[in-house]
């Protein structure tokens, strides 16, 4: 059974566009969401994260939003770059914790110049 | 940035055998991990590590797994004997604290190969 759900698995924009990766969970204790960016063969990088008492989570290009009542998050690139292409992780883990972090399946990311 | 190394990155053996998957973690983190993915799947968790001493574990993390970190040397995972369902990716972390002040720090990933 899967905790966490991610949607598409993959995803092509072109450059200058707003990518959006959604993400959806299951567990109600789920409290901290973390996405994380990976190239290949790289190991996966922290990129951004939210906590639940939050709706909206910005870095700079990067935004989460947050729907706790419908238990669904989504990751926005805004002004999309050849650079950005990669797997980006949803991830959920419990009492605000890093200890043990339920993953996503991912969304392959490309963007096209 | 900080950086976690693996050793080896890819092997390849024989089920029954016995494999250590050796990772470096960030000189001054204190707590580790490791994860598991199969190609095209999620990466799972599989268990932690503080003090010297396993903190939680999945049930993925079957009898035939072991971790250590002896002397502040590599924290290892061990598998003995090997199955043909061990073959997977396996993703070592470390974090400085625990909670959120502690972001994790991944490897780039040990691929395992039982054959």
């Amino acid at each position: 059974q899967q905790q966490v759900r991610q949607s598409p698995q993959s995803l092509t924009v072109w450059e200058g566009e707003t990518a959006i990766l959604n993400c959806s969970y299951e567990n109600s204790a789920f409290d901290y969401f973390p996405w994380y960016q990976q190239f290949p063969g790289e190991g996966p990088a922290l990129l951004i994260s939210i906590l639940s008492v939050s709706n909206k989570k910005e870095d700079g290009r990067f935004t989460i939003f947050f729907n706790k009542r419908e238990k669904k998050l989504s990751l926005h690139i805004a002004d999309s770059q050849p650079g950005d292409s990669a797997t980006y992780f949803c991830a959920a883990s419990a009492h605000y914790g890093n200890e043990k972090i339920t993953f996503g399946a991912g969304t392959k990311l490309t963007i096209k110049p | 940035g900080p950086k976690v190394l693996q050793i080896p990155s890819h092997q390849i053996i024989d089920m029954g055998q016995m494999v250590t998957l050796n990772c470096d973690p960030v000189s001054n983190h204190l707590y580790f991990y490791w994860y598991k993915q199969i190609l095209g799947q999620q990466m799972e968790f599989l268990v932690n590590f503080y003090n010297g001493k396993v903190m939680e574990k999945s049930k993925l993390f079957k009898d035939q797994f072991s971790v250590e970190r002896p002397d502040g040397s590599y924290f290892t995972l061990k598998i003995q004997p090997t199955a043909l369902e061990d073959s997977a990716v396996y993703f070592c972390a470390s974090s400085p604290h625990r909670g959120l002040t502690g972001q994790l720090y991944f490897g780039e990933g040990s691929k395992l190969t039982v054959l």
